[in-house]
């Protein structure tokens, strides 16, 4: 069975503060992995990694992924109160194009 | 501009009762999902569809149904609603060659 598990379930932190964001997956026919933001409404999309090792970076956001450990990161430096929200992982399977998700990571930013 | 919106945006019904989700998209894409959120276990899919008259079945669709009669809709069916399907259901859809998908602003559905 697919399955995508994140870690830690819940995180809070001070503002300014640098936090890391785990999500590991055992799925067959990996295709690629995905990381989502959501406030109090629908999922955004941040990033999608198909290759180990090569970072993508968005702002203070950058994503890594690890194929041999099946694993990926989520960085945020300088966390700021706006980037209080859950922040979902997912994988795609090879010949699918549904996501399987993890339970998400619920991020507290205090000023 | 392109969107994917569900309606209603709340909803309260009654054990028993049939009940349909709306979603509809203006992006042109071939994919359609349904997910319900609940707190502990992310989101779970529930029905998809690759495009019209395609229907599949996803990890938690018992008591759920859809239909795919044209590329921008893809209703969702709870035919006797029961207090476990208290949650929160989003629509999303993808284009064929990309695996990000759009999310609508979700439906908060509450059965008494």
């Amino acid at each position: 069975e697919d399955k995508v598990v994140q870690s830690p379930l819940s995180l809070v932190v001070h503002e300014g503060d640098t936090v890391t964001l785990n999500c590991s997956y055992e799925v067959t026919n990996f295709r690629s992995l995905l990381w989502y933001k959501q406030e109090k409404k629908a999922p955004t999309f941040l990033f999608m990694l198909t290759s180990s090792g090569i970072e993508k970076k968005s702002g203070r956001l950058s994503s890594i992924l690890d194929k041999k450990e099946l694993s990926s990161i989520l960085n945020i430096t300088a966390t700021q109160t706006g980037d209080s929200a859950i922040y979902l992982c997912a994988v795609c399977k090879l010949l699918a194009q549904k996501l399987v998700f993890g339970q998400g990571t619920r991020l507290t930013i205090n000023p | 501009d392109a969107e994917i919106t569900q309606s209603p945006r709340h909803k309260i019904t009654e054990t028993g009762r049939q009940v349909t989700l709306a979603c509809h998209q203006t992006w042109n894409h071939n994919n359609m999902f349904w997910y319900r959120q609940d707190l502990g276990h992310g989101l779970r899919l529930i029905h998809y569809s690759y495009g019209v008259q395609d229907t599949n079945k996803g990890e938690v669709s018992d008591g759920y149904s859809v239909s795919r009669s044209n590329t921008e809709d893809l209703p969702l069916t709870l035919e006797s609603a029961a207090s476990s399907q208290t949650s929160v259901y989003f629509c999303a859809s993808s284009g064929l060659a990309y695996n990000e998908q759009f999310f609508g602003p979700g439906t908060r559905l509450t059965v008494l």
